[in-house]
């Protein structure tokens, strides 16, 4: 089973200012990788599938970027409705795990 | 507009069984694989089971497997998961979610409900 390890656990950013999120697989995933945005009392919402390709009606401040085992999620500037926690997702092999997460909350 | 709608869920006792349902619309419900993900209270998401579009194929997490069982409705543009032998562990809200790809069961998911959650204590 591949394991997702997401770094870091807590962003603390200000609105305006970039968002680097990382996802490490423990095997090479190619780029079959998806990250997912939560917000507190509301469902996961697709942010970017494939790596990089972004899901219908996402702003295009949210972009990923990777392969193999290493990925990134990058808002360039944050802006107060996406402080929220992001998972990403493979569907490599079986089965299709989630990472941990990580919480970007407001510095 | 596509919605997804789960119901079911509820206080149960450990060994107890739970039957959840999501009724989808807004989309062709056919044509797409459906999963069930769950996620603990706060914890991260855990994929449960996924079924193929017609149903003919099921997947489960080692978690669940033998005590979960998912299946679909086509003409009810309906999802099932009928939870047996519940444990403590099994406490989560519980989502389902559309396969973002036609004719693969290995999926990321483009629309979620949002959740029904289930309670397993005595």
């Amino acid at each position: 089973e591949i394991v997702l390890t997401q770094s870091p656990a807590t962003l603390s950013l200000s609105p305006g200012e970039r968002a680097t999120l990382s996802c490490r697989a423990s095997q090479s995933v190619s780029t079959y990788l998806a990250w997912y945005q939560e917000k507190p009392g509301q469902a996961p919402r697709l942010l970017i599938y494939d790596t990089s390709n972004r899901a219908t009606g996402i702003p295009a401040r949210f972009s990923g970027s990777g392969s193999g085992t290493d990925f990134t999620l990058t808002i360039s500037s944050l802006e107060p409705e996406d402080f929220a926690v992001y998972y990403c997702q493979q569907r490599f092999l079986w089965p299709p795990g989630f990472g941990g997460g990580t919480k970007v909350e407001i510095k | 507009e596509v919605q997804l709608l789960e119901s079911g869920g509820g206080l149960v006792q450990p060994g107890g069984s739970l039957r959840l349902s999501c009724a989808a619309s807004g989309f062709t419900f056919s044509s797409y694989g459906m999963s069930w993900v769950r996620q603990a209270p706060g914890k991260g998401l855990e994929w449960v089971s996924v079924i193929t579009e017609s149903g003919g194929y099921t997947y489960y997490a080692d978690s669940v497997k033998g005590r979960f069982t998912i299946s679909r409705d086509n003409s009810k543009n309906t999802l099932f998961l009928q939870m047996n032998s519940l444990r403590a562990e099994d406490t989560a809200v519980y989502y389902c979610a559309k396969s973002l790809h036609i004719g693969t069961h290995k999926d990321f998911f483009d629309y979620w409900g949002q959740g029904t959650l289930v309670t397993v204590s005595s």
